[in-house]
């Protein structure tokens, strides 16, 4: 199985930038597609896709959210960070099966 | 407007069987592959298994293969999850989700299992 490994938390001001990682075990690439996705939760709701395939921006995310990596490799930045982003992040890998990092809060300094 | 509803959660003992439904509409059901993934209290979020768009393949994590089965009805645009020898380490939050290049696109908003005796 392919491990996604995340930080457990990252504390940032808001207006300030935000980087969250996620690392595999292997590569998530295949040919041009890198076949990580990352999602967004905040308690008691369901998750919600924010990039997908590394670097699309999903429908209706904010132009503050972006994502960058290819191999094993993978980030998430927010740009400047608001009030609402703060959540839980995860990131999830296609390439083989499915499976989820174990997510970053996302906290205030 | 694209809505997944679950249902079909509760308290059930160990052992015990439990069967969810996930009533889809605002997309044309039968076109897409479709996903459980759960969520353990506290935790982190837990792909579950996948059905292609005509059922024909379906995959499983380890740890449900032989207990779950993941099914769908194109003609009433409902998916299913059959769970049988359910174990405590199954209690869970459960979404059904609908995968769009690889990341799910969209999620329902959960139906709770708990197996406890």
């Amino acid at each position: 199985d392919i491990v996604l490994t995340q930080s457990p938390a990252l504390a940032v001001s808001l207006g300030q930038r935000a980087t969250i990682s996620c690392r595999a075990s292997q590569s998530v690439s295949i040919s041009r597609y890198n076949l990580m996705h990352w999602y967004q939760q905040k308690p008691g709701q369901q998750p919600k896709l924010l990039i997908y395939r590394a670097s699309n921006l999903a429908s209706g995310i904010p132009a503050r959210f972006s994502g960058s990596g290819s191999g094993t490799d993978f980030t998430l930045t927010i740009n400047p960070v608001q009030a609402d982003d703060i959540a839980t992040y995860y990131c999830q890998q296609s390439r083989e099966s499915n499976t989820f990092g174990a997510g970053t809060k996302l906290e205030l300094k | 407007e694209v809505q997944l509803v679950e249902s079909g959660g509760g308290l059930v003992q160990p052992g015990r069987s439990l069967k969810l439904s996930c009533a889809a509409s605002g997309f044309t059901f039968s076109n897409y592959d479709m996903a459980w993934v759960r969520q353990a209290p506290t935790k982190g979020l837990e792909w579950v298994a996948s059905i292609s768009t005509g059922g024909g393949n379906t995959y499983y994590r380890d740890s449900v293969k032989g207990r779950f089965t993941i099914s769908r009805d194109n003609a009433k645009s409902t998916l299913y999850l059959q769970m049988d020898s359910l174990r405590s380490e199954d209690t869970a939050t459960y979404y059904c989700a609908s995968p769009h290049y690889g990341g799910f696109a969209y999620w329902g908003q959960g139906t709770l299992v708990t197996v406890s005796s």
